[in-house]
């Protein structure tokens, strides 16, 4: 069974400040990894997809890499800004069957002016 | 293009009652999910889909069903309320393939007393 652990649970950083997120899985059999924001109670939105033949994909101030023989991802935000504030989630489809998401608890992030 | 929409958006239910939570997705994938969102365990898959038709047991489906009787929509059914349901519950949706990124609704927010 997939296990997904993101570490740290919170995080509180001054504006400015560059950000690494840790995400890491058990079963590195996997279709993909992907990143998830969501602000408060709203639903969540994909950020980076990251398939399991690729290292790394960007957007914008976002850069997600991928060791999936380690089973870890990073993600990594530069010059995190307020409106950075959210939950951080990673999700992983563990291949080998159905296209089934096993989702991490997630990081909460608090960037402050 | 409106994505994935849940309705409603909240509920009380009394324990005993049941309702029933709508999912409807206008991309035409093929996978749908429900998950429930409860604070320190993160996203919980319920039941999901992979097609009209068909559907399939995930982490934590006592007390739920679901029916897929037409591609783009995934009801999920509380036939007897208990307090425990009481969660956010988010519906998805993607295509079975490598690159297809998770789409989410907004989620319901049920409450159960």
């Amino acid at each position: 069974k997939q296990e997904v652990t993101q570490i740290p649970a919170a995080l509180s950083v001054p504006e400015g400040e560059n950000l690494v997120l840790n995400c890491s899985f058990t079963d590195s059999a996997i279709y993909n990894l992907q990143w998830f924001r969501q602000d408060p109670g709203k639903g969540l939105t994909s950020l980076l997809l990251i398939q399991s033949s690729q290292r790394e994909q960007t957007s914008g101030r976002l850069n997600a890499s991928l060791d999936k023989s380690s089973g870890r991802s990073t993600l990594y935000i530069a010059a995190s800004q307020p409106g950075d504030s959210a939950t951080y989630l990673c999700a992983v489809p563990s291949s080998g069957g159905s296209y089934i998401p096993t989702f991490g608890r997630g990081t909460s992030l608090i960037v402050h002016p | 293009n409106a994505g994935v929409t849940q309705t409603p958006k909240f509920r009380v239910l009394k324990t005993g009652q049941s309702m029933t939570l709508l999912c409807a997705q206008d991309m035409n994938h093929e996978y749908m999910y429900w998950y429930r969102q409860d604070p320190g365990m993160g996203l919980r898959l319920i039941h999901y889909s992979v097609g009209e038709g068909t559907t399939a047991k995930g982490e934590v489906p006592d007390g739920y069903n679901v029916s897929r009787l037409k591609k783009q929509n995934f009801l999920l059914g509380l036939e007897s309320a208990a307090p425990s349901q009481t969660s956010v519950y988010f519906c998805a949706s993607s295509y079975f393939r490598v690159n297809s990124p998770l789409h989410f609704g907004n989620g319901t927010r049920l409450t159960v007393t």
